[in-house]
């Protein structure tokens, strides 16, 4: 079957820097998304990666290993507007997007 | 990029009861999906709204009780049928923008709360 996995929470402190797992099992892989997710609020897209490295995008990073079913999601220098759910989604062979539960980052002044 | 308006952004709802979902957006889409996402837990997709032709429904769902409208290029709507609790959950409306089958970043309704008693 098809399988997200990533914590389901996590805590930081402000102005520090958090690392957010995910590992996959999917059939097929045309690519890996990052999104976040506010409390009562509609999820909005973060990051892109399909191929294997590391992305940046100001504070934010995402980096994917293929060969490992890996990525990972950094946040640089958190602010207190960071606390929110971090959701991992691939999409497989049939272009199919496969959600993980999400990651509820909870950040502490 | 892509604006989309849904509407209600939340309802109380009796049980029995059915309830219409509209999702509009800014523009053109060629897909338009569906999701259910209850607290706590994952995005669920519901189905796939075609314009032209019938839902493309995930396992699980069905058309009877999820029955939706693809009318046009930019609108579409669920209706959630004989709602019970377990109804009880955000629905959310999507769009890539991109030809079918593009690996493009999906964008999202502001969702649509729905508590059924």
């Amino acid at each position: 079957g098809q399988n997200i996995d990533q914590p389901t929470e996590m805590t930081a402190t402000e102005g520090a820097i958090v690392q957010i797992n995910c590992t996959y099992q999917t059939s097929g892989f045309n690519g890996l998304f990052w999104y976040q997710q506010h409390a009562g609020e509609a999820p909005t897209f973060l990051s892109y990666n399909v191929l294997d490295g590391l992305e940046e995008k100001g504070r934010f990073s995402s980096f994917l290993s293929r060969s490992k079913g890996y990525s990972y999601l950094l946040l640089k220098e958190l602010q207190m507007k960071d606390s929110a759910s971090y959701l991992c989604a691939v999409m497989d062979s049939n272009y199919q997007l496969i959600w993980g539960a999400g990651t509820k980052l909870i950040i502490k002044p | 990029s892509a604006v989309i308006s849904q509407k209600p952004s939340r309802d109380i709802c009796q049980r029995g009861t059915s309830l219409t979902i509209q999702c509009q957006v800014d523009s053109q889409v060629t897909m338009m999906f569906w999701y259910r996402q209850q607290p706590g837990q994952s995005l669920t997709l519901i189905a796939t709204a075609n314009q032209g032709s019938e839902a493309t429904y995930e396992s699980g769902f069905v058309i009877d009780k999820f029955p939706i409208s693809r009318p046009n290029l930019t609108f579409s709507t669920l209706t959630v049928s004989n709602m019970s609790p377990e109804d009880s959950s955000i629905y959310l409306c999507s769009v890539r923008t991109g030809l079918a089958g593009d690996a493009g970043e999906l964008f999202f309704g502001e969702g649509s709360r729905l508590t059924v008693l």
